[in-house]
């Protein structure tokens, strides 16, 4: 089925611990789409990829860091893991930078820094 | 400071009246505006949108409304199903698409038999 997956769907991560969320879309969109969703904050951007080789910062990119090395693949790292960014991260795609209305998420990855 | 305010976090109504869910924003710059449906444990999926060149917008049971000079937009859902339970968020583009898309808090619409 087409569409875009994110691994691990959930995580522990003790404070301090580097992990990298994985994201990848088999529909051959250009742009990828990093978010985060707190409780009573709605979705905020992380970092944003407009094509393969180029990245940009979103609302909220501190403590994040992507790369873009080919179409498919959009992996989140966190360097150094601290409680605040406990949260459920989504990665997003869409055919076009932005245009938002062909925006497709995955089903989000679970993490819980300790 | 919050761009994209939605007010209400929860709202019920009865299965097939009208549900309004609202949206407010400050920033002015803001010409593209969209909504966003999420069920429990899966990514938020597209609705409807609207362009500020428009006032409304229609798409089957799903109508978007645009008031510019209260920089408000509200969404309506008639009738209302069961299947449209869900957390609704309101999101807004700036005019230079920056990339920057800015999104409300949601609002969890309960859906009553």
């Amino acid at each position: 089925i087409a569409g875009i997956t994110q691994a691990p769907t959930s995580q522990i991560l003790a404070a301090g611990r580097r992990m990298t969320l994985r994201c990848t879309q088999d529909m051959r969109h250009n742009a990828m789409y990093w978010y985060r969703q707190d409780l009573g904050l709605g979705l905020r951007l992380i970092h944003y990829s407009n094509t393969a080789g180029t990245t940009g910062k979103g609302e909220v990119p501190d403590g994040y860091s992507v790369s873009r090395a080919n179409t498919d693949d959009f992996p989140l790292t966190l360097a150094s893991a601290v409680p605040s960014q406990t949260s459920v991260y989504f990665c997003a795609s869409s055919d076009q930078p932005g245009v938002f209305d062909t925006q497709y998420f995955g089903p989000g990855t679970r993490l819980t820094v300790l | 400071d919050q761009q994209v305010k939605q007010n209400s976090p929860s709202l019920s109504v009865q299965e097939g009246r009208i549900s309004i869910l609202n949206c407010d924003y400050t920033n002015s710059m803001f010409d593209y505006f969209l909504w966003y449906k999420k069920y429990p444990a899966e990514g938020p999926t597209f609705l409807i949108s609207i362009s500020s060149i428009k006032d409304k917008n229609e798409d089957g049971r799903f109508t978007v409304f645009l008031n510019k000079s209260a920089k408000h937009l509200s969404l309506h859902i008639v009738p209302s199903q069961p299947g449209d339970s869900a957390v609704y968020f309101c999101a807004a583009l700036p005019e230079n698409r920056d990339d920057k898309i800015i999104f409300g808090k949601g609002t969890r619409l309960h859906i009553l038999p």
